[in-house]
C-alpha cells in the first residue's frame, strides 16, 4: 500500500516564525508535491519535485522553500509565517511511470499563523 | 500556465438522481485527466484516471467523458447515494512538467 505521511498533522505558529512541514514517502515514487487548500477553495500547488536535490515552482511558490534532501523526504519552509499562510498543506507523491498520473495524498497539516 | 475551470462549484441532488460535474482546461500538453474525492477532514482519494486517448470510461456508477477537441472533463455519478456526498475535483497532469493542476472543487450533496 502507497504511503506518505505528514508531520505535524495540525501547528499552530506565531506571526514571523518559522515552520517546517515534513512529508515521507514509502512509495518509491519520483514527482513529490507540496498544495494549499484554503477553506472552500481547490488545492494550489506550491512547488514539486522529480528527483533528489532539486525543487520547482509550482503556482503560488512566494512566502515558502521546498526541500528534498533523498527521494523520500520533500519539506516545506515558511521562513517568516504570515497570517495568509494559514491554511491545510498535503503533500502528493507520483510515480515517474504512472499510466494514471495518479497521486498518493497524505493526510494533510493543518496549520494556523495568530 | 495551465488554467482549470470545475462547475458548479456546489451540487445538490436526490438520491437515485444523475450528478454531472465538468471542467475545461487551456493545455493541449495534458497527458492524464483525473477526478478525486475529498471527504470531511480527509485527503484526497483518486476516483478515476484517463489517459488524452481514451474519450469514455466507466466503473461502478462513474462515467469519465473526455472531450479533447473542447477541453472538456466530465464526472457523471449516474446513480447519486447519500455516501457520495462530498466534495469532488477534476486534475489535469502536463506532459512536460508533471505538474498536477486543481479545479476548485464541486461540493456534491445527495439527499436522501
Amino acid at each position: 500500500e502507497a504511503a506518505v505521511t505528514q508531520s505535524p498533522r495540525s501547528k499552530v505558529a506565531v506571526t514571523g516564525g518559522k515552520v517546517t512541514l515534513s512529508c515521507h514517502q514509502t512509495n518509491n515514487h519520483d514527482y513529490m508535491y507540496w498544495y494549499r487548500q484554503d477553506t472552500g477553495h481547490g488545492l494550489r500547488l506550491i512547488h514539486y519535485s522529480y528527483v533528489a536535490d532539486s525543487t520547482e515552482k509550482g503556482d503560488i511558490p512566494d512566502g515558502y522553500k521546498a526541500s528534498r534532501p533523498s527521494q523520500e523526504n520533500f519539506s516545506l519552509i515558511l521562513e517568516l509565517a504570515s497570517l495568509s499562510q494559514t491554511a491545510v498543506y498535503f503533500c502528493a507523491s507520483r510515480g515517474l511511470g504512472s499510466n494514471t498520473g495518479q497521486l498518493y495524498f497524505g493526510e494533510g497539516s493543518k496549520l494556523t499563523v495568530l | 500556465g495551465e488554467q482549470v475551470e470545475q462547475r458548479p462549484p456546489h451540487l445538490s441532488v436526490r438520491e437515485g438522481d444523475s450528478a454531472i460535474i465538468i471542467c475545461t482546461y487551456t493545455d493541449s500538453a495534458t497527458a492524464y485527466f483525473s477526478w478525486y474525492k475529498q471527504e470531511a477532514g480527509a485527503g484526497l482519494q483518486l476516483l478515476m484516471s484517463v489517459l488524452s486517448n481514451v474519450d469514455r470510461k466507466e466503473e461502478q456508477g462513474l462515467t469519465v467523458l473526455l472531450n479533447k477537441k473542447d477541453k472538456r472533463l466530465s464526472l457523471n455519478l449516474t446513480a447519486a447515494h447519500p455516501g457520495d456526498s462530498a466534495v469532488y475535483f477534476c486534475a489535469v497532469t502536463n506532459t512536460n512538467t508533471g505538474k498536477l493542476t486543481f479545479g476548485d472543487g464541486t461540493v456534491l450533496t445527495v439527499k436522501p
